[in-house]
């Protein structure tokens, strides 16, 4: 089974910084990964599939990069809503995801 | 629009079993597969398996294998999990989510949830 470690476990930040969330996989995924966001209370929602590709209504202030095992998820300024839990997913053997980044207002 | 429609909260014994539903809309239903996630307090999503109304394939999870069941009914647009031998460690809310209908792949579309709660 693949394990994907995101890291940090939170990030704290204030409205209008930068997030860079990073997420890396204990072997090749290639480009099969995704990127969720999950508030408190709610079902997970795809932001990003296939490390770079946007899920329909997502903003362009979220994009993915990387490829193999290393992968990040940015948030190029964050709005009050994006303030939440982070997972990445892999679909290149099995169906796996990471343990999650947090994050939170500074 | 697009929805799942999962069953309500669940509080099972050690040793029993449980089925949750997942009635989809606003699309049709065999166009698309359907995955099953579930979440536990203070860890990381974990998938159990993914099932195709459109041809009847599904694929278990390794660590869920012997204990878990997935099925469709296509005439009512709804999908089901049992999960047997349930242990505490299986509390966790459990998600249906819309996924690709050939093979698992990302999941667009959630259910919002089912608690199940396994208690002596």
């Amino acid at each position: 089974e693949i394990e994907l470690t995101q890291s940090p476990a939170t990030l704290s930040l204030s409205p209008g910084e930068r997030a860079t969330l990073s997420c890396r996989a204990s072997q090749s995924v290639g480009i099969f990964l995704a990127w969720y966001q999950q508030k408190p209370g709610q079902a997970p929602r795809l932001l990003i599939y296939d490390t770079s590709n946007r899920a329909t209504g997502v903003p362009a202030r979220f994009s993915g990069s990387g490829s193999g095992t290393d992968f990040t998820l940015t948030i190029s300024s964050l709005e009050p809503e994006d303030f939440a839990v982070y997972y990445c997913q892999q679909r290149n053997n099995w169906l796996t995801f990471g343990g999650g980044t947090k994050v939170d207002i500074k | 629009q697009v929805q799942l429609v999962q069953s309500g909260a669940e509080v099972k014994k050690p040793g029993a079993s449980v089925k949750v539903s997942c009635k989809s809309s606003g699309y049709i239903f065999s166009t698309y597969g359907i995955s099953w996630v579930r979440l536990a307090p203070g860890q990381g999503p974990q998938w159990l398996g993914w099932i195709s109304p459109y041809n009847g394939n599904i694929k278990y999870a390794q660590r869920f294998q012997g204990r878990v069941t997935m099925t469709t009914d296509t005439s009512t647009s709804t999908a089901y999990l049992e999960l047997r031998s349930l242990r505490p460690d299986d509390t966790a809310v459990y998600y249906c989510a819309r996924d690709d209908r050939d093979d698992y792949y990302y999941m667009d579309v959630w259910g919002k949830g089912t608690t199940v709660t396994v208690s002596s």
